[in-house]
């Protein structure tokens, strides 16, 4: 059972454009909902996280954008860069505390920007 | 300041050998996680330590993968005799809180 469904797979966008990710979620349990940036043999960064109780978050050109009654949310990268181009994982994790931390990950976005 | 590092950042193991893999965790934190990722696939939760205490080893695919952290600090994953479906990078994190921040990894081929 797929947790955290990503979409799309693969994404292609000119430089300058919008690109955008999309997760949903099916475990109400589900409270953080970060996203991470990853480089070909690099670890996953953290780029931006949001909980449900705000349904936008806003840092330099990334956005998340929270629909909590849909159980959807999504990454915005304004004016996108080549050297943006990566692969992006949305991830989820409950409110309890401890193990209970650990996050579900969806399968990845791989973005290109062509300059 | 000083992130997670991870040790090796390759290993190339025959298959039925035994791998450790190191992590050092960012200084202070609590918490700290294992996960697995395979070639293509988002990262996959393995086991969970707080302080020197395993909490949570449900994600660990079989008796053949240990992990300790005895002085709740560093960290080392241990896999005995290594299969082929182990090849995978293995990442650790460590966290403050929520934010759980990774290493570099370990990228396993067993062969």
């Amino acid at each position: 059972q797929q947790q955290v469904k990503q979409s799309p797979q693969s994404l292609i966008v000119q430089k300058g454009g919008i690109s955008i990710i999309n997760c949903a979620y099916e475990n109400t349990a589900f409270d953080y909902f970060p996203w991470y940036q990853q480089f070909p043999g690099k670890g996953p960064a953290l780029l931006i996280a949001i909980r449900p109780d705000v349904s936008e978050k806003k840092e330099g050109r990334f956005t998340i954008s929270f629909n909590k009654s849909a159980k959807q949310f999504s990454l915005h990268i304004m004016d996108s860069q080549p050297g943006d181009s990566a692969t992006y994982f949305c991830a989820a994790s409950p409110r309890s505390g401890g193990s209970n931390y650990k996050l579900t990950f969806g399968k990845g976005t791989l973005l290109t920007v062509n300059p | 300041g000083a992130g997670v590092s991870q040790s090796p950042r390759y290993k190339v193991a025959k298959r039925g050998q035994d791998v450790a893999l190191r992590c050092d965790p960012i200084s202070g934190h609590v918490s700290l996680f294992w996960y697995q990722q395979a070639l293509g696939q988002g990262p996959e939760f393995l086991t969970y330590f707080q302080n020197e205490a395993q909490l949570d080893k449900s994600g660990l695919p079989s008796d053949r993968f240990f992990a300790e952290r005895p002085e709740g600090s560093v960290s080392t994953l241990k896999i005995q005799r290594t299969q082929q479906e182990d090849s995978a990078v293995y990442l650790c994190a460590s966290s403050p809180q929520r934010e759980q921040y990774f290493g570099p990894g370990t990228r396993l081929t067993v062969t």
